[in-house]
């Protein structure tokens, strides 16, 4: 059972666009949110995480916005750039439990010279 | 500054074959991890340890073993490899404090055929 599910699957976006790549979560005791970057033949980097206290962090081009109620969180990418052609993954943990991640399926971001 | 480093980073197997992959930390990082990355599933925690001489069951356990005999270094082994477990495994470690701390290795891919 996917406990965090992840859309879309793959998002294609033109340079100076918006990108945005959503997550549900099912378990409510998880407290840490994350979003990671994935380049090719590399592994994942944290890229920016929210805790449940806040509904939005932002941090240069990139902001989550974070719906506790309905069990939702989202990354968006204002400005996006070629570089930042990668594939995103958001995931979920509980502090309490040794920090496992549970993660998204994963979301290939193009973005278009 | 390494990180965390896999090895090997790739290799092929033959179906019942037996391998082991050898995952290593200089951060003085407590617990550690093993991750296996397929298309469209995101990653999925295979084992983890929360310290030296400690070793628990991920989400994905079956066919997998591992050890940590030392803190620094995080094993996982295929005692008969089956096509199924064809994936791009990732090592990763964290501090105590929490799930912002956690490093991923480079990834080993491995092919069973």
């Amino acid at each position: 059972q996917q406990q965090v599910k992840q859309s879309p699957q793959s998002l294609i976006v033109q340079k100076g666009g918006i990108s945005i790549i959503n997550c549900a979560y099912e378990n409510t005791a998880f407290d840490y949110f994350p979003w990671y970057q994935q380049f090719p033949g590399k592994g994942p980097a944290l890229l920016i995480a929210i805790r449940p206290d806040v509904s939005e962090k932002k941090e240069g081009r990139f902001t989550i916005s974070f719906n506790k109620s309905a069990k939702q969180f989202s990354l968006h990418i204002m400005d996006s750039q070629p570089g930042d052609s990668a594939t995103y993954f958001c995931a979920a943990s509980k502090e309490t439990s040794g920090s496992r991640l549970t993660f998204g399926e994963g979301t290939q971001l193009t973005v278009n010279p | 500054n390494a990180g965390v480093t896999q090895t090997p980073k790739f290799r092929v197997l033959k179906t019942g074959q037996s391998m082991t992959l050898l995952c290593a930390q200089d951060m003085n990082h407590e617990y550690m991890y093993w991750y296996r990355q397929d298309p469209g599933m995101g990653l999925r925690l295979i084992h983890y340890s929360v310290g030296e001489g400690t070793t628990a069951k991920g989400e994905v356990p079956d066919g997998y073993n591992v050890s940590r005999l030392k803190k620094q270094n995080f094993l996982l082994g295929l005692e008969s490899a089956a096509p199924s477990q064809t994936s791009v495994y990732f090592c990763a470690s964290s501090s105590w404090t929490g799930a912002n701390t956690i490093y991923f290795g480079e990834g080993s891919w491995l092919t069973v055929v």
